[in-house]
């Protein structure tokens, strides 16, 4: 199984532009969330969803949005890039019975906004 | 609110020598915990979790952690380093709610002296 798979790896963006950062998985979970990582922050959950067709802001949503259509993906959409959001973004998905499952982690997204 | 605070930013240890990084948490149930571990340039990866029973935990790569409840900590410990467990490590602990997302410390950086 791949997992969490997570594109792109890298991305340089210019201030106001707009881009998706796509993430799939492959094990049939229900939760998924979408985290930030700054340096010497730890990771910081930006959305999550329950299921397909349930999204909920977590603890840093200003300017960004979510969708998720399918069980498999969980896109996260930046609209008007600010330098702000420079980060490491990575997509998280859990198995549903609880909150002590384990998250795997996709390989993470280095985003740039200069 | 939750919170998780792992006070040590860098330890440096010699290759052989015994680990122990701290974690302590803010939570008022009996919490969920996580110690992930993060190579650079990777994704994270579960060492090892507490959820009830036998407060000494057993991970993955030789890893361990206590549960000290009148000490609100969950440190991970590892009798003797080996230069590859150089990483970042990230203790966690479960949100409220029904999300289930998790609430990370800041990490702990390892690195390992030969």
């Amino acid at each position: 199984n791949a997992g969490v798979t997570q594109t792109p790896k890298f991305r340089i963006l210019k201030i106001g532009q707009s881009m998706t950062l796509q993430c799939t998985q492959d094990m049939n979970h229900n939760y998924m969330y979408w985290y930030r990582q700054d340096p010497g922050m730890g990771l910081k959950l930006i959305y999550y969803s329950v299921g397909a067709g349930i999204t909920d802001k977590g603890e840093v949503p200003n300017g960004y949005n979510v969708s998720r259509s399918t069980t498999e993906d969980f896109p996260l959409r930046l609209e008007l890039a600010a330098p702000s959001q420079t980060s490491v973004y990575f997509c998280a998905s859990r198995a549903s019975g609880g909150a002590v499952n384990e998250q795997f982690f996709g390989p993470g997204t280095r985003l740039t906004v200069l | 609110a939750q919170s998780v605070t792992q006070p040590d930013i860098h330890i440096t240890v010699s290759e052989g020598a015994s680990l122990e990084l701290r974690c302590n948490y803010s939570y008022g149930a009996t919490p969920y915990l996580f110690w992930y571990v993060q190579s650079p340039g990777q994704g994270l990866q579960l060492l090892l979790k507490y959820f009830s029973g036998d407060t000494l935990v057993q991970g993955i790569k030789g890893f361990e952690a206590e549960f000290k409840r009148s000490q609100s900590s969950f440190n991970l410990r590892k009798p003797s380093v080996h230069w590859s467990d150089a990483a970042e490590y990230f203790c966690a602990v479960v949100g409220g709610g029904s999300q289930g997302n998790l609430i990370f410390g800041k990490g702990t950086k390892l690195s390992v002296k030969p």
